[in-house]
């Protein structure tokens, strides 16, 4: 199965900054990486999908990048609704697996 | 607007049953792969379904295989995961969850599962 390493775990934020969270493949998943927002008490929402594709709807800050085993979500200009899990998720190979995720919260 | 909303969810015994339903509106359910994915209290994310447009294919985890059913009716726009043998570890809030191309592009509000004696 591929693991999906996720860092930092949390991450404390200032309204304003940009961020970068980084998703680590244990094998190749090509650009078949997507990332998914989940605040509290909600269902996860799909944010970036094949690594750097936008998704109608999300704000132009959360940007994506990367190939094969190393991936990164960026946040230009973090605002408090985002204060949420990021999780990645790679559909590559079966089984399809998530990351642990990063927490977003204030400093 | 796409919507998907679980119901079935509940209390169940360990080693007991459940089968969970998803209906879906504004999208042509037919075309697309759809799939569960759970969430354990205070856990990440875990696939544990997806099934084919024609519901002909279906592809499970390790950890759900032999137990588990996913299964759907195009001509009710409807998804379905039938639970069998059910343990503690299948606690969860489940998520129903359009599919294409193994990206969960929609998602539903979840429905919670736990099972405990």
């Amino acid at each position: 199965d591929v693991v999906l390493t996720q860092s930092p775990a949390t991450l404390s934020v200032t309204p304003g900054e940009r961020i970068s969270l980084s998703c680590r493949a244990s094998e190749s998943v090509d650009t078949y990486l997507h990332w998914y927002q989940q605040k509290p008490n909600e269902s996860p929402r799909l944010l970036i999908k094949y690594a750097s594709q936008s998704i109608s709807g999300i704000p132009s800050r959360f940007s994506g990048s990367g190939s094969g085993t190393d991936f990164t979500l960026s946040i230009n200009g973090v605002e408090l609704e985002d204060l949420s899990i990021y999780y990645c998720q790679q559909g590559n190979s079966l089984p399809y697996t998530f990351g642990a995720g990063t927490k977003l919260e204030l400093k | 607007e796409v919507q998907l909303v679980e119901s079935g969810g509940g209390l169940v015994q360990p080693g007991r049953s459940l089968k969970l339903s998803c209906a879906a509106s504004g999208f042509t359910f037919s075309n697309y792969y759809m799939a569960w994915v759970r969430q354990a209290p205070k856990k990440g994310l875990e696939w544990v379904a997806t099934i084919s447009t024609s519901g002909s294919r279906t592809y499970y985890p390790d950890s759900v295989k032999g137990r588990f059913t996913i299964s759907r009716d195009n001509a009710k726009s409807s998804l379905y995961l039938q639970m069998n043998s059910l343990k503690s570890e299948d606690t969860a809030t489940y998520y129903c969850a359009r599919h294409p191309f193994g990206v969960s592009d929609y998602w539903g509000q979840g429905v919670m599962v736990t099972v405990s004696s």
